[in-house]
């Protein structure tokens, strides 16, 4: 069964600090990995997209990784700031053609504190 | 900041009422869904359109429907409206073939309650 688990589930950290969210997934046969940030009460936004050859992007303090292999993912947030407070969803996709099917995972909610 | 907008944005009506939300996009995108998604819960595929004329039904159930009249616009409805109808509806569209790796583009979304 395709699948996208995401963890931790939520998780508070001090303005300033980093962070790593986890995203594992059983989705076969793989595209693409797509990290997006949904903000409270707004729909989510492309952070980053990775392709089965790629195991590195990035985007300003936005650093995610690919592992083709073990089908893992982190999206690692470098000197956090109180706007990075969201929803964090790792999405896969099973297809490159138009016709690909996303796979979405619950999710892991960031709150940055003062 | 994505071109795709919904309307409204809240909504609290009662159970029976006949509802429209609406989602419209300046982007010329080919493909819409949309998307049905509950607190802490994953997106949940309920309905996708990919051009005009032409709509199938998501993954999850629902008892909405939808119509494709215009490319920009893709609205969904629900006959009469009922409690377990209570969620966030999300509306997205993916670019013209060719655009890099189909990214979806997602509206603000609909907050429907019924009471």
């Amino acid at each position: 069964k395709n699948q996208v688990e995401q963890s931790p589930q939520s998780l508070i950290i001090l303005e300033g600090k980093n962070c790593t969210l986890q995203c594992n997934y059983t989705v076969s046969p793989f595209s693409n990995l797509r990290w997006y940030k949904q903000d409270t009460g707004r729909g989510p936004v492309s952070l980053t997209i990775m392709t089965f050859s790629e195991n590195t992007k990035s985007n300003g303090r936005y650093t995610a990784t690919l592992d083709a292999d073990t089908k893992q993912s982190s999206l690692h947030i470098t000197a956090s700031q109180l706007s990075d407070s969201a929803s964090y969803i790792c999405v896969v996709s099973d297809r490159g053609s138009t016709l690909g099917r996303l796979y979405f995972g619950r999710g892991t909610q960031l709150t940055v504190w003062p | 900041e994505a071109d795709i907008y919904q309307t409204p944005r809240y909504l609290v009506i009662g159970t029976g009422k006949k509802i429209t939300l609406e989602c419209s996009q300046t982007m010329g995108h080919d493909k819409m869904y949309w998307y049905q998604q509950d607190p802490g819960m994953e997106l949940h595929l309920i309905h996708y359109s990919y051009g005009v004329n032409s709509t199938e039904k998501g993954d999850l159930s629902s008892e909405s429907t939808v119509s494709r009249i215009r490319t920009e616009h893709f609205p969904l409805t629900l006959e009469s409206a009922r409690p377990s109808h209570t969620s966030q509806y999300l509306c997205a569209s993916t670019g013209i073939a060719g655009e890099v790796q189909d990214t979806q583009y997602f509206g603000p979304g609909t907050r429907l309650t019924v009471l």
